[in-house]
């Protein structure tokens, strides 16, 4: 399995600013995605992270609010800007190795809380 | 679109005691299926996964999955729980749509172990 972390592990935030979540693999990697779980909740796919090129986002998430970068193959951040106390939410980064056929590895998440 | 139902929102079981937790799918072709479970506090952790071949799919940690066509469904299955099994557990379905891979996860099922 992919070795997986995540930068924070959790912070507490005031509404308005903005928390850059970081997310490194220790082995390349093809695909990287960013989800969300909200409190008592599943998980919900943000957006697909691609290297060299903008995300890929689902529908109800747009880059303003949350932007994404993956300047190689083993890096990628999630911004979570101008936030709200309804983005207080478990924050998940996940990545497909080359070698494994649709199985997505998951960080240890990132725990926001907004006041 | 797929779905994932989890119909099974908490289940309480005694230690030692067998387990089955259910998982059906709608999806027009046979999906990629996956069970992660996820301890307090933490990310989730890939228990196993089914792709092709044999219906019967064995996992860590003891568990074991079962993948039938005819009901839609992939229930995860373990012969004797350990009090450390008390987690958060999520059935997830994978679609390959020319590389734009995406996982959609079930609701989860919560589980608690009595002594």
């Amino acid at each position: 399995s992919a070795v997986i972390s995540q930068k924070p592990s959790r912070d507490i935030c005031q509404r308005g600013t903005s928390l850059t979540i970081q997310c490194q693999v220790d082995s390349q990697v093809t695909m990287m995605f960013w989800y969300r779980q909200q409190p008592g909740q599943s998980l919900t796919l943000i957006a697909t992270a691609n290297q060299g090129s903008e995300a890929t986002y689902e529908s109800g998430f747009v880059i303003d609010k949350f932007p994404i970068s993956r300047p190689n193959l083993t890096f990628s951040t999630l911004t979570v800007s101008n936030m709200s106390p309804e983005d207080s939410s478990i924050y998940l980064c996940s990545a497909r190795r080359t070698s494994e056929q649709e199985t997505q590895y998951f960080g240890p998440g990132t725990r926001l809380l907004v006041l | 679109a797929q779905s994932v139902t989890q119909p099974d929102i908490h289940i309480t079981v005694s230690e030692g005691a067998s387990l089955e937790l259910r998982c059906n799918y709608s999806y027009g072709a046979t999906p990629y299926l996956f069970w992660y479970v996820q301890s307090p506090g933490q990310g989730l952790q890939l228990l196993l996964k089914y792709f092709s071949g044999d219906t019967l799919v064995q996992g860590i940690k003891g568990f074991e999955a079962e993948f039938k066509r005819s009901q839609s469904s992939f229930n995860l299955r373990k012969p004797s729980v350990h009090w450390s099994d008390a987690a958060e557990y999520f059935c997830a379905v994978g679609l390959s749509n020319f590389g734009n891979e995406k996982l959609t996860f079930g609701t989860g099922t919560r589980l608690t172990i009595i002594p």
